[in-house]
């Protein structure tokens, strides 16, 4: 299993402006992942992020608004750009070793657009 | 696009009781099938998953059960307690990029 941080914990932004939510792995992961969680709904995947490779999009999501960083093996960043309150979610990453589907989650990052 | 088709979408249990929550699976990359539990304010957390080689995993209190050729798989908690209260959440492969799908969560609520 993997220990996955998140930052920030939560946070409330203003419309129009960017957040970064930076992830991190206590060890060397193959594969990340970024997922939207409204309040009481399911998980939908945003990206999957590689190291080495650029992130590739779920449909629905693109780079423009959900730019993703994946510098080393054990971090990643998500950015929510120009935000507006249909952003307002649970985002959360989780990371696996590659040759399993074993998918370990961090503990959320809550944004809330005003 | 591919689903995942989770019921029911809320259970109520009285302590002891068994909990059953149901998923239905269309095509995947690969038999593997986790379940997640996700407390309020938490990520989900892996519970138990269970691979092609075996019909049925017991961890504990709960326990897997996969019909592949039906295409379903279950969840099991036997002797439920108050701290199982939680959303559960199945989930299935759907490509081979590693990358899963998830159903649509159970809201579990365990009675004193």
């Amino acid at each position: 299993s993997a220990v996955i941080s998140q930052k920030p914990s939560r946070d409330i932004c203003q419309r129009g402006t960017s957040l970064t939510i930076q992830c991190q792995v206590d060890s060397q992961v193959t594969m990340m992942f970024w997922y939207r969680q409204q309040p009481g709904q399911s998980l939908t995947l945003i990206a999957t992020a590689n190291q080495g490779s650029e992130a590739t999009y779920e449909s629905g999501f693109v780079i423009d608004k959900f730019p993703i960083s994946r510098p080393n093996l054990t971090f990643s960043t998500l950015t929510v750009s120009n935000m507006s309150p249909e952003d307002s979610s649970i985002y959360l990453c989780s990371c696996s070793g590659g040759l399993s589907y074993e998918q370990y989650f961090g503990p959320g990052t809550r944004l809330t657009v005003t | 696009q591919q689903q995942v088709k989770q019921s029911p979408q809320s259970l109520i249990v009285q302590k002891g009781g068994i909990s059953i929550i149901n998923c239905a699976y269309e095509n995947t990359a690969f038999d593997y099938f986790p379940w997640y539990q996700q407390f309020p304010g938490k990520g989900p957390a892996l519970l138990i998953a269970i691979r092609p080689d075996v019909s049925e995993k017991k961890e504990g209190r709960f326990t897997i059960s996969f019909n592949k050729s039906a295409k379903q798989f279950s969840l099991h908690i036997m002797d439920s307690q108050p701290g199982d209260s939680a959303t559960y959440f199945c989930a299935a492969p759907y490509n081979q990029g590693g990358k899963l799908i998830f159903g649509q969560g159970t809201e579990l609520s365990v009675k004193p």
